[in-house]
């Protein structure tokens, strides 16, 4: 069975500093993995996600994650906080073939000090 | 417009009361899912369709049962609520076909069972 861990259920940096949220999945096939952003009150919104192409992938709003199959993670990371960057973030997973169901960490609360 | 939009986005009911939470999308998408986001543990998927006619249960639909009407519409009901089915409740599509990879999120029902 697939799963996802999100190290760290809150992560504080200060404004301009780097931005790195950890994922590490399990899966015993390849799989897409994806990151979504969930601002207050709102939706989830996908940031990025990684479909067996170029291993590092870039997304919206300056985010980037690296797919790194000898560790099994997809970290997050942004070279500079923004406060506008202050939202809860989840790493999903989806099996290539079979069921598109997607599996969910538990969620990295992001704040932004300025 | 949003294309997947939920009704309500808020509801406090009773312990023992039947609800519906409704859930309408105008990306002409195949597939359907409805999740819940409880603090500390995700998402985690209910019940998930295909089509019309292909129902699926996910990892935590005891107590839940769905309804798709449309293509458009896949609606989540309570038969008869109990506080620990409070949550945040999001609705979700997706194309079909194994080259789709990304899922579409409704903005949410805050369910209260009190």
């Amino acid at each position: 069975a697939q799963s996802v861990t999100q190290l760290g259920s809150h992560v504080s940096v200060s404004e301009g500093a780097l931005v790195l949220l950890r994922c590490n999945y399990s899966s015993s096939v390849p799989p897409y993995l994806f990151w979504y952003v969930q601002y207050p009150n709102q939706g989830l919104q996908l940031l990025l996600k990684y479909t067996s192409a170029a291993t590092l992938v870039k997304g919206i709003n300056g985010f980037e994650a690296e797919f790194k199959k000898s560790e099994t993670s997809f970290h997050l990371t942004k070279p500079s906080a923004h406060m506008s960057d202050a939202a809860e973030y989840f790493c999903a997973v989806r099996l290539i073939q079979g069921a598109q169901k997607l599996v969910f960490g538990q969620g990295t609360r992001l704040t932004i000090n300025p | 417009d949003a294309d997947v939009t939920q009704t309500p986005r808020n509801r406090i009911t009773k312990t023992g009361k039947r609800i519906m939470l409704e859930c309408s999308q105008t990306k002409g998408h195949d597939r359907m899912y409805w999740y819940r986001q409880d603090p500390g543990l995700g998402l985690r998927l209910i019940y998930y369709s295909f089509d019309v006619k292909d129902i699926n249960k996910g990892e935590i639909s005891d107590g839940y049962s769905v309804s798709r009407q449309a293509q458009a519409k896949f609606s989540l009901s309570l038969e008869s609520a109990i506080p620990n089915q409070t949550a945040l409740y999001f609705c979700a599509t997706s194309e079909g076909g194994l080259s789709s990879y990304e899922q579409y999120f409704g903005p949410g029902t805050r369910l209260t069972v009190t």
